[in-house]
């Protein structure tokens, strides 16, 4: 496996699931992202690893968790979401925190029923 | 609240012709920018970063830095139909962060 792979790729889940998605990168990064895509709007950022401690929060509501066991892996823990929570979530890493370039896994298309 | 603006589209071209995207920011302590593709269904690419005033080219791109005018844009030379896609600007922040703007769909037409 190379560059940035997320599972799963679909997901549909109800108000009351609970769920996981995850991320993992293959090319020694420290930095980690996830972010949120829905339509009409433009990629928010919700949450930044750096070295596996986390440097940014969002103003993510909490149903929304993350977790950064080391510095291949971030998940992001789902529980009691919204409809309107429905969206592509994309996860990124970079070299650094400050680093040029950030490379984008293919994302977990969320649908919230 | 920093932002991006973009037209959002669809921007369509003949191929071979330029095409040429615009975007301006908000933040005037952005200091480099970044320009990503995103194909339909795929997750973005950067294509090209600036982050000094003026031109800088790659292959066929070019990608055009005014920091006064708060202003950057892509251009995009002998466009081909496979180069038609979501192209999303974003300019590092302040904070350091990435923000991007919503993207201008492009369209280029046989």
């Amino acid at each position: 496996e190379t560059g940035v792979t997320q599972t799963p790729r679909h997901l549909v889940m109800g108000m009351t699931n609970k769920k996981s998605l995850k991320c993992e990168q293959h090319l020694g990064h420290n930095a980690m992202y996830w972010y949120k895509q829905s339509a009409k709007k433009p990629l928010e950022l919700m949450f930044v690893y750096s070295l596996e401690e986390r440097v940014e929060n969002n103003s993510v509501p909490s149903r929304f968790s993350p977790e950064c066991p080391n510095s291949s892996h971030l998940f992001l823990h789902l529980h009691t979401l919204q409809p309107e929570d429905s969206a592509l979530y994309l996860c990124a890493s970079s070299p650094g925190r400050e680093s040029h370039e950030q490379y984008f896994g293919p994302g977990t298309r969320l649908t919230v029923t | 609240q920093k932002e991006v603006e973009q037209n959002s589209g669809p921007l369509s071209v003949p191929e071979g012709a330029i095409a040429s995207l615009n975007c301006t920011y908000s933040d005037r302590g952005s200091q480099s920018f970044f320009w990503y593709r995103q194909y339909s269904g795929k997750s973005p690419e950067l294509i090209m970063f600036i982050y000094s005033n003026g031109d800088k080219e790659d292959g066929r791109f070019t990608a055009q830095l005014n920091k006064a005018s708060q202003y950057v844009s892509l251009l995009i030379r002998d466009s081909q139909p496979s180069d038609s896609a979501t192209y999303l600007c974003a300019p590092r922040g302040s904070q350091g962060n990435l923000i991007f703007g919503k993207g201008t769909k492009l369209s280029v037409k046989p």
